[in-house]
C-alpha cells in the first residue's frame, strides 16, 4: 500500500547511544518532515526537507541530524541519545508543504533510559 | 512566530452530544487550516482542510469553520459516537513549507 513507512515501531536506547529512525515514502512527494509528539505539547517540527539534497531545521532540531539523498527516504539520526528525547516520532510527506496532501507514518515510540 | 493552541485539552461526553472543539492561531496570514484525527498508537489522518477563502467545510457529521480575522477555527461534531473517541489536532502551514500543530484535544465519547 502506498504511504509512509517508519521503522522501527518501538525502540529502547541507553543514554549516549546513537541510532537512526527510518522513514520511506512511495508517493514521489517532494516534502518530508519529522515531528516529535510529547504529552500536552502537540507535534513539534524537528527537521524538514523540500526535496532531495535540501534540508532545514524546524522548531526543536538540537540533538538530531537528517539527510535527504533520495526523494523516497528521510532518515532521522540521534547522535547521542538523552532521556529528554524520549518521545513518539512521526514522519510525514506531502506533494507540497503548505498543508495539502499530508500523509503520516504510524510513528516510532522511543524510550531513552 | 505562529502559535496554535486548542481548547479544551480533554473532553469526555456521553454518546449523542453535539461537540465544539476550538483552535486559535496568532498569525492570521494563513493559506489554510486543517483538522486531523489521531487514534491511540497511530499516525494522523486528515479530516478537513479549509482554504483561507472559505469560511467552513463539511464532511458527514463534521463541520469546520474558519475566522481568520479573529484567529479562530472550530470543529463541530454532530451526534457524537464512541467511534469518534480520538485526539483531534488543528494545523496551519507556516512559510509555505511546514505545518504548525496545535496542542490537541483528547475526546472520549462513552456509550
Amino acid at each position: 500500500n502506498a504511504g509512509v513507512t517508519q521503522t522501527p515501531k518501538f525502540q529502547v536506547l541507553k543514554t549516549g547511544q546513537s541510532m537512526t529512525l527510518q522513514c520511506a515514502q512511495d508517493m514521489n512527494h517532494e516534502y518530508m518532515s519529522w515531528y516529535r509528539q510529547d504529552p500536552g505539547m502537540g507535534l513539534r517540527l524537528i527537521h524538514y526537507s523540500v526535496g532531495a539534497g535540501i534540508t532545514d531545521q524546524g522548531e526543536v532540531p538540537n540533538g538530531y541530524n537528517v539527510s535527504r539523498s533520495t526523494t523516497e527516504d528521510f532518515p532521522l539520526r540521534l547522535l547521542s541519545a538523552a532521556p529528554s528525547q524520549t518521545s513518539v516520532y512521526f514522519c510525514a510527506s506531502s506533494p507540497t508543504g503548505d498543508g495539502y496532501g499530508y500523509t503520516f507514518g504510524s510513528g516510532t515510540r522511543l524510550t531513552v533510559v | 512566530k505562529q502559535e496554535v493552541t486548542q481548547i479544551p485539552a480533554a473532553l469526555s461526553v456521553p454518546e449523542g452530544e453535539n461537540l465544539v472543539l476550538n483552535c486559535s492561531f496568532t498569525d492570521s496570514a494563513i493559506y489554510n487550516l486543517q483538522w486531523f484525527r489521531q487514534d491511540p498508537g497511530k499516525g494522523l489522518t486528515s479530516l478537513l482542510l479549509i482554504q483561507s477563502s472559505q469560511r467552513e467545510q463539511t464532511s458527514g457529521r463534521l463541520n469546520a469553520s474558519l475566522d481568520k480575522s479573529s484567529g479562530r477555527s472550530t470543529l463541530y461534531i454532530a451526534a457524537s459516537q464512541p467511534g469518534d473517541s480520538a485526539t483531534y489536532l488543528c494545523a496551519v502551514p507556516f512559510n509555505t513549507d511546514k505545518l504548525i500543530f496545535g496542542t490537541g484535544t483528547r475526546l472520549q465519547v462513552f456509550p
